[in-house]
This record gives C-alpha cells, sequence and structure tokens, in this order.
C-alpha cells in the first residue's frame, strides 16, 4: 500500500513568488494535515481538512492557504515567499480528523526560498 | 510560548543501555500524549502514545511514562539499539470544548539520539 505521497520532494523558489505543495493521502484517509518544520524546530500545524473542508488552521499568515480535492489529496499553497518560509512542508493523513491517532506523514517537500 | 518543551537537544547512549528522552508541557488541556522518531529525508513515524488518564504505555522495547502533577513525560528505550538513532519529538493533543481530541498536534523541538555500537 502506497503511504502519504508529497511532491515535489524538492523545490527552489524566489522571494515574491508563489508555491503550490501536493499530498495524497493514504488510500481511505479522508483527513489531511500540513505541517511545517523549520530547521532545528518541530513541526508546526498550518491546516487540517476534512471532507474537503478546513477544520483547523494554525496561527500563520493569510499567505497560507490550502484546499482539499474530493479524491482527498490536497494542496498548500503559499504566495509572496519570503525567506522565512524555507523549510519542510509536511503532510499527514489519517481516517478522521478527531484527536491524533493514526497520523501518518509522508517525507516531506524541502522548500528553499532565495 | 512553547506548550511542549524537550530541553535536551541531544543525548548519547551506549548501545544495550537504557535511553531516557524527556518532555515537559505547560498546557493543562493536553490529553494525549504522543513520541514520533524521525530519520533525515522521511517524515517523522509514530512510535508510541499515552492518554492523560494513564501513567505508563508500553510497547516492546519502548516506554511512555506520564507524571501529571509535574506535567512531564518521558520515553524510555531498553535495550538502546544503533537503529534506534534519530530525532525523537514529542507532541501532544489538546482537548476540545465537546470533549474529544484536537487534531492538531503541538511538538517539542526534538532530541536527537545517538546510540554507539
Amino acid at each position: 500500500d502506497a503511504g502519504v505521497t508529497q511532491s515535489p520532494t524538492h523545490l527552489i523558489k524566489t522571494r515574491g513568488q508563489h508555491v503550490t505543495l501536493r499530498c495524497s493521502p493514504i488510500s481511505g484517509h479522508k483527513s489531511v494535515s500540513w505541517y511545517q518544520q523549520v530547521l532545528g524546530q518541530g513541526p508546526q500545524f498550518i491546516f487540517q481538512y476534512y471532507e474537503k473542508e478546513e477544520r483547523g488552521r494554525g496561527n500563520f499568515p493569510d499567505r497560507f492557504s490550502a484546499r482539499q480535492f474530493p479524491n482527498y489529496s490536497s494542496e498548500l499553497n503559499v504566495n509572496a515567499l519570503l525567506l522565512g518560509d524555507s523549510a519542510l512542508y509536511l503532510c499527514a493523513s489519517s481516517l478522521v480528523p478527531q484527536g491524533p491517532y493514526g497520523y501518518t506523514f509522508g517525507s516531506g517537500t524541502r522548500l528553499t526560498v532565495v | 510560548d512553547q506548550q511542549v518543551k524537550q530541553n535536551s537537544p541531544s543525548l548519547s547512549v551506549q548501545e544495550g543501555r537504557i535511553s531516557i528522552l524527556n518532555c515537559d508541557y505547560t498546557n493543562s488541556m493536553f490529553d494525549y500524549f504522543l513520541w514520533y522518531k524521525k530519520y533525515p529525508a522521511e517524515g517523522p513515524t509514530f512510535l508510541i502514545s499515552i492518554s492523560s488518564i494513564k501513567d505508563k504505555n508500553e510497547d516492546g522495547r519502548f516506554t511512555v511514562f506520564l507524571n501529571k502533577s509535574a506535567k512531564h513525560l518521558s520515553l524510555h528505550i531498553v535495550p538502546s539499539q544503533p537503529g534506534d538513532s534519530a530525532v525523537y519529538f514529542c507532541a501532544a493533543s489538546a482537548k476540545t470544548d465537546y470533549g474529544g481530541s484536537q487534531g492538531n498536534l503541538i511538538f517539542g523541538k526534538g532530541t536527537k539520539l545517538s546510540v554507539k555500537p
């Protein structure tokens, strides 16, 4: 069975550009969450989606947005990139959104903003 | 303000000995705690969890202890193996108003464990 897949694996962008990161959850999982991990820090919650609706949002600016599609895959969009957006972006999927049970993380997308 | 703290950035242990990783938290609304292990170039992998109504949970070589009065938990790995070398994250989930747990996890900064042969 395929795990959580994220694309691309690595990405280099210039300040001011926008970026779209993609995530495909484990088959049967309906909830997708996004986390940002800056070097030397733990992952920080950005968004959670369940059944195409936003269920939670972390303390991130409006430049960050996301959506979930009917097949439960998800996109994370970041506009007007800043150097500080350089990080590993992790996607996690689960059967249901409540509680931390059964979260499976993907390997992440490494975003570098120059 | 960090709600989940892992004050030791690194830990080095000899193979076969016990590894003890510590985690402190400040939010009394946390009701579920988890440990994740992360290898370079991979996402975090769930290791073990504990509910706030328990004080111990064991799974093979891994045991998590929770001291609610001290707002402290620890992960014990016995015996430690070189393959355990990784970054370990402590994470927590808070109760919601309707009694469930929130979907988002709050992570500590991690502790890098090195197990030497």
